[in-house]
């Protein structure tokens, strides 16, 4: 059975201090891992998509990087504004039609 | 463009109603898809949709029922609503099966005395 499984629950981070969130999953084929970014009574927002390992997306001041067994989300000097939840899911080989969540990380940056 | 919507936002229901979920997308997309969020634990697949008349099961998919008439609606059924409904349900939809990116509306909150 697939599982993803997000490191820590929660985190709590001064305005400016970087750190990473973890994604780590189990599937018997990876076709693609996503990264959501989703604030308070609002549906899942779209960051990235990572197909194979080694391979790296940027955007602002987000990073996520992907292994054969975790994806990471690096968040660099971080602005209250990035306070949410970030959700990462996967997508298996010829499981097109399921895409199986981790129960996410709830971000708070503190200015 | 407005995505995809959901209709109500919110909505409080006693066990044994029957209420529609509505959900539609101006995006053109053949994919649509229903999902619950719950406490502790991840987004689950309740209902999908590969195109205007044909829907499938997900994971979850007891007590709900679904049809896709058009491209653009797919409204998610309760039948006899049940206190283990009250949920948060999000549609969401894409291009295709093998489309990365998921665009999902804001959800609408389901209590069920």
């Amino acid at each position: 059975e697939d599982q993803v499984t997000q490191s820590p629950e929660a985190l709590r981070l001064q305005e400016g201090e970087s750190s990473s969130l973890n994604c780590s999953y189990t599937v018997s084929g990876l076709r693609g891992l996503f990264w959501y970014r989703q604030d308070p009574g609002k549906g899942p927002e779209f960051l990235f998509t990572l197909y194979s390992a080694g391979e790296e997306k940027e955007k602002e001041r987000l990073k996520a990087t992907l292994t054969k067994k975790e994806s990471f989300l690096h968040i660099t000097a971080p602005k209250p504004e990035d306070s949410a939840t970030y959700l990462c899911a996967v997508q298996v080989v010829g499981g097109y039609q399921k895409v199986t969540f981790g129960t996410g990380t709830k971000l708070q940056v503190i200015p | 463009n407005a995505g995809v919507t959901q209709t109500p936002k919110f909505q409080v229901l006693k066990t044994g109603q029957s209420m529609t979920l509505q959900c539609a997308q101006d995006m053109n997309h053949e994919y649509m898809s229903w999902y619950r969020q719950d406490p502790g634990m991840g987004l689950r697949l309740i209902h999908y949709s590969v195109g205007a008349g044909i829907t499938d099961q997900g994971e979850v998919p007891n007590g709900y029922n679904v049809s896709r008439s058009t491209t653009e609606d797919f409204p998610l059924r309760l039948l006899s609503a049940a206190p283990s409904q009250t949920s948060v349900y999000f549609c969401a939809s894409r291009i295709g099966l093998a489309g990365n990116e998921q665009f999902f509306g804001p959800g609408t909150r389901l209590t069920v005395l």
